[in-house]
């Protein structure tokens, strides 16, 4: 079936450090991929997104590329904030129905 | 409203007690989702509504849950019976449609916790 395998955390870096979370997924047909994140003590908030193989999402200096031929879509800044620090989901949506969602990662960012 | 509204924020309930969640999903969204989050875990899909039809109810967990959704927007999610392992954060989202693509929007969740 189809599902999302995220990179396990947590995540811990220095401010200014470059970040990747990786995302890998298995799906029959050709799915939607986002990334959500999860500040503390806030709802998930869509970060970005791509609808179709090469795409690229970006938001917020956050970027993702829709790696078909990989079957990935990693997350990447080139830069952390401690702003940034928060649970990042990526998430796949396949047809008619709903998210599935991997099971989160947990950056911390250090001054 | 702007967003998706869900109440209660908090709920605390006592072993055996039936709750019940709301969900105000963003006018004009005809799809809408609860999920749940228990501490330290990602999310699980209960059900899905497009109008007020519920086409997936796979998820849920027991026949203790039950969801509805009336006039295509407010949709409540029952538990009967509450059981400590219901403790969780119950999230609501909607998107425009339920096709692949559309940005679904989430509530701030209920916090249940059954003592």
């Amino acid at each position: 079936g189809d599902s999302v395998t995220q990179m396990e955390g947590p995540v811990t870096l220095s401010e200014e450090a470059f970040l990747t979370i990786n995302c890998t997924y298995t799906a029959t047909g050709y799915p939607s991929l986002f990334w959500y994140v999860q500040y503390p003590g806030e709802g998930l908030q869509l970060l970005l997104k791509a609808t179709k193989a090469d795409d690229k999402g970006s938001n917020k200096g956050f970027e993702a590329t829709y790696r078909k031929e990989t079957t990935s879509f990693h997350l990447e800044k080139g830069s952390v904030q401690v702003s940034d620090s928060a649970v990042y989901f990526c998430a796949l949506q396949t047809g008619a129905n709903n998210l599935f969602f991997g099971t989160g990662t947990r950056l911390t960012v250090i001054p | 409203g702007a967003g998706v509204s869900q109440s209660p924020s908090n709920k605390v309930t006592e072993k055996g007690k039936d709750v019940e969640l709301r969900c105000d999903p963003i006018s004009g969204h005809t799809a809408l989702y609860w999920y749940r989050q228990s501490l330290g875990q990602g999310l699980e899909f209960l059900i899905y509504f497009q109008g007020n039809s519920a086409p997936d109810k796979s998820g849920l967990p027991s026949d203790r849950f039950s969801a509805e959704r009336t006039g295509g927007s407010v949709s409540t999610l029952t538990i009967q019976r509450t059981q400590q392992e219901d403790s969780a954060v119950y999230l609501c989202a909607s998107s425009l449609s339920s096709l692949s693509g559309n940005t679904i929007y989430f509530g701030e969740g209920s916090w249940l916790t059954v003592v």
